[in-house]
């Protein structure tokens, strides 16, 4: 199965932007890029997904680099409850979505 | 308000004792799901569920079950829990399967098996 790999921890400065990294390696050509976030113990909670392009929504911005090896989550301006953990998920489509560790972002005044 | 609702938010309960966790969504999702997370293994797959009276295993099925009867409920069943089971589950849906089609996650379900 599709893996992703993420740093487990970032810090990032209120109101600059957050660059949250995640490689994906063995990406199938035809799987999608999911980005979720955990606040505390709360439900995950869907940010953003793409495929091949660039994406953007009210919350943030995806890279994925040509290859589709690697991608960015891009928080523009982070808050402080932008504090969570972030997981960057690869879609199987055998019906298993498989969670990697994530990275946990604090952001700090 | 379209959501996914678990039930109950805390469960303390014995080894053995048979119990279920209800998982409810109101926005009419075909592909339903639990997950399971500790610490240090993140969040693992337990069963999904992609549409009425078909189920399969996730990652670790052992010692769980599920039914989907109705398209809305997808209980979490647990025949005779262990310690081992302690863990914060969580339940999701999304429209389908489809690799466009974001989970929606319930706030969980954190249950301890003494």
């Amino acid at each position: 199965d599709a893996k992703t790999t993420q740093p487990p921890s970032m810090d990032c400065a209120e109101g600059r932007a957050a660059n949250l990294p995640c490689n994906h390696s063995t990406i199938s050509g035809n799987e999608y890029v999911y980005w979720y976030r955990q606040i505390h113990s709360q439900g995950p909670q869907y940010i953003i997904h793409g495929l091949k392009n660039n994406e953007t929504n009210e919350m943030a911005s995806l890279i994925i680099t040509e290859d589709r090896k690697s991608s960015t989550l891009i928080l523009p301006h982070a808050t402080l409850r932008d504090t969570a953990v972030y997981y960057c998920i690869l879609y199987n489509q055998g019906g298993k979505l498989i969670f990697g560790q994530g990275t946990e972002l604090s952001v700090k005044p | 308000e379209a959501q996914v609702t678990q039930n109950p938010r805390y469960l303390i309960t014995v080894t053995g004792k048979k119990l279920t966790v209800t998982c409810s969504q109101n926005m009419n999702h075909e592909y339903m799901s639990w997950y399971r997370q500790d610490p240090g293994l993140g969040l693992r797959q337990i069963y999904y569920s992609m549409n009425v009276e078909v189920t399969d295993k996730g990652d670790v099925p052992e010692g769980y079950k599920v039914s989907r009867k109705e398209k809305r409920n997808f209980p979490l069943i647990l025949e005779s829990p262990s310690p081992n089971q302690t863990s914060l589950y969580f339940c999701a849906s999304s429209l389908s399967k489809g690799r466009a089609s974001p989970l929606h996650f319930g706030n969980g379900t954190r249950l301890t098996v003494t």
